[in-house]
């Protein structure tokens, strides 16, 4: 079976500090979504990531795809109280579906 | 406009009972996907369907029956409740293939009581 594990499963950090989630894999993904959920809402896409160790910046937010396509990390600089929400990796381990990872729920803290 | 829509938001039913959530998008999209949260947020695929056609089934109870009467509509029929059956449902779609953007309806509330 197939898994994608975040961590921290966790975070609850003061407005300004960085923060690094992590989501991996021993499987191999032709590409990886990073979404972000609010309460009461579905995820949004954040950044999609098709190549190894391709590296993305979304103002605050720098995403990371590992070289061998099995990981990824998403980077927040300088947290904000608007970055507060649920993180959730996606790996595509084919043609047709995402995986989602276990989630890390971030708050900050004003 | 609402890009992906499904209703009912919020569902409270009893054990036993059948319900159904309905889902559209207005996005001309070719793929649509039910999803399946518990309550870890653990975000798990339930089906996929391409131009109508199933082309993902994720071990899903038979209870659980969906239906693409065209490529803009899923439905999602479930028989019997139980009570492990609540979560919240995520209708979902996209363009076919991977690294395409997902995107989520505002998901259905299904508590069973």
């Amino acid at each position: 079976t197939q898994l994608l594990e975040q961590s921290p499963q966790f975070l609850s950090i003061q407005e300004g500090e960085n923060l690094t989630v992590y989501c991996n894999s021993s499987s191999v993904f032709s590409s990886l979504q990073w979404y972000r959920q609010e309460p009461g809402e579905g995820p949004v896409l954040l950044v999609t990531v098709v190549t190894g160790g391709e590296v993305k910046k979304l103002k605050r937010l720098t995403f990371q795809f590992g070289d061998a396509r099995k990981d990824s990390s998403l980077h927040i600089t300088a947290a904000q109280p608007g970055d507060t929400g649920l993180y959730l990796c996606a790996g595509a381990p084919g043609t047709y579906k995402y995986i989602f990872g276990t989630g890390t729920r971030l708050k900050v803290l004003a | 406009d609402t890009a992906v829509s499904q209703t009912p938001k919020y569902l409270v039913t009893q054990m036993g009972n059948d319900k159904s959530i309905k889902c559209e998008q207005n996005l001309g999209h070719d793929t649509m996907y039910w999803y399946k949260q518990d309550s870890k947020k653990f975000l798990k695929i339930m089906f996929s369907y391409n131009n109508k056609e199933l082309i993902i089934n994720e071990t899903v109870p038979n209870r659980f029956s969906p239906k693409s009467p065209d490529k803009a509509h899923l439905n999602l029929h479930i028989n019997s409740l139980e009570l492990g059956d609540s979560a919240v449902y995520f209708c979902a779609s996209s363009q076919l293939g991977a690294g395409n953007t997902i995107y989520f309806g505002e998901g259905s509330w299904l508590t069973v009581v």
